[in-house]
């Protein structure tokens, strides 16, 4: 069965330092995709960024950046010189590729970001 | 552009009561899904539908019914509800793989409907 793991709870900075946000996932699969979803305070789900298994490329975009390992099974997000808008509940999400149908998302636990002015 | 539309988004029951939670898509996606956000526990997967006409379970299917008579809707229902049923509910849709439609993965998500069983 699949799994997402973020370990941290919570995590509390101060502006402008950096961020790093742990996702450890699961699957048996060899074809599957990771993604990152930023929840705000206000409720919605915003999409952040997917990256399929077969690409291990680290990506940055604008003060984000994730880490993907394969070889650990973790895909780590790092948020530099923080923001307080940045501060939301950020999930690890892992799609299985093999299912017969559907995109259907595991997620993990979430971790809740604050940044303090 | 509507995207993804629930409704209720807030409903307060008593346990026992039914009701039906509505979630309406304007982008002509296959996949539908309901999840429920709990506190620690991230969004859990209750059904999903790869069609109109088509329904199957997630991973916390228990007490709950769904129908997706329309390709545009997917409608949620809670038969008796229970306390345990308090929770945040989101709807999402998102592309087939099978139907040759851009396929991101992604899914679009609603803006999430809170629901409190006293």
């Amino acid at each position: 069965a699949q799994k997402v793991t973020q370990a941290q709870t919570e995590i509390s900075v101060v502006e402008k330092e950096d961020v790093t946000l742990d996702c450890v996932y699961e699957t048996r699969d060899t074809t599957y995709y990771l993604f990152w979803y930023k929840q705000p305070p206000s409720g919605e789900l915003v999409f952040l960024i997917r990256r399929n298994s077969f690409d291990e490329q680290n990506e940055i975009s604008g003060r984000y950046s994730w880490n993907f390992q394969k070889s650990t099974s973790s895909f780590n997000f790092t948020i530099t010189a923080s923001q307080v808008v940045d501060s939301a509940v950020y999930f690890c999400a892992l799609s299985d590729e093999g299912v017969a149908a559907g995109n259907k998302l595991t997620f993990g636990g979430g971790t809740r970001v604050l940044v303090k002015p | 552009n509507a995207g993804v539309t629930q409704t209720p988004k807030f409903r307060v029951l008593k346990t026992g009561q039914s009701m039906t939670l509505l979630c309406a898509q304007d982008m002509n996606h296959e996949y539908m899904y309901w999840y429920r956000q709990d506190p620690g526990m991230g969004l859990r997967l209750i059904h999903y539908s790869v069609g109109e006409g088509t329904t199957a379970k997630g991973e916390v299917p228990d007490g709950y019914n769904v129908s997706r008579l329309k390709k545009q809707n997917f409608l949620l229902g809670l038969e008796s509800a229970a306390p345990s049923q308090t929770s945040v509910y989101f709807c999402a849709s998102s592309y087939s793989r099978r139907l040759g439609q851009i396929n991101t993965g992604e899914l679009f998500f609603g803006e999430g409907s809170r629901l409190t069983v006293l």
